[in-house]
């Protein structure tokens, strides 16, 4: 099946700080990923939409001024968390569809983000 | 009402236990169905996909009852690597740009 990597795994940060997390497609080309966030006994919830060469689609309620996005080539897409805070702590997603369609999206393996 | 629902649990059975998860979901428009299992602090893994006239994989049955907007999963004899969160996931309808929404699972503890 297609490979998808997330780094970091994890992250520990100080409050105030901003914090890069990296989602590849290792032997696809992925014209679309997605970014979840998922907090403890809690479902994975879409944070946005990411397409290649063009602005996310952001879900009602999050900040796209605080997740910046950015999805530069077909294999690569960041989210910045900017001026983490706590609350900001959570387990982040990545995932990414083939270009034959949006059937079946493949997971990266999540970065867990703590935020001191 | 949740877009999509279920039954936390956890449910704990002994090995060789035949366990049933139910889901419910609200929108009636939602195209393709799935079931992920999640284990601890992983990322959610495809387990099957669930079609219209039921399919079965292995020890997992999968089934779809439209009208009633409810999916369900059988595992039958279970094993201890069963042991995991089940997440029943809805593709929403057109316009949606393929989006999948997850329910929060329900969580499935396999003794010996």
């Amino acid at each position: 099946g297609a490979v998808v990597s997330q780094h970091p795994s994890w992250v520990i940060c100080k409050s105030g700080t901003s914090v890069k997390i990296e989602c590849r497609s290792l032997d696809f080309q992925a014209t679309t990923m997605f970014w979840y966030r998922q907090f403890p006994k809690q479902s994975l919830m879409l944070m946005a939409t990411s397409n290649e060469g063009s602005k996310a689609t952001y879900e009602q309620g999050v900040e796209k001024d605080k997740f910046l996005i950015n999805h530069a080539s077909l294999t690569l897409s960041t989210l910045t968390v900017t001026s983490a805070h706590p609350e900001d702590s959570s387990f982040y997603i990545c995932s990414a569809s083939l270009p034959t369609g949006l059937e079946t999206q493949y997971f990266g393996p999540g970065t867990r983000l703590l935020v001191l | 009402r949740k877009e999509v629902e279920q039954d936390p649990g956890p449910f704990n059975v002994p090995e060789g236990a035949t366990v049933a998860f139910n889901c419910t979901y609200s929108n009636s428009a939602s195209q393709s169905f799935f079931w992920y299992r999640q284990d601890c602090r992983k990322e959610p893994k495809l387990l099957m996909s669930v079609y219209s006239s039921g399919n079965e994989d292995g020890r997992f049955t999968a089934q779809l009852n439209r009208a009633s907007q409810y999916i369900s999963l059988l595992i039958r004899d279970s094993k201890l690597s069963d042991s995991a969160t089940y997440l029943c996931v809805v593709k929403g309808g057109p316009g949606s740009q393929g989006n999948l929404i997850f329910g929060k699972g329900t969580k499935l503890s396999v003794k010996p």
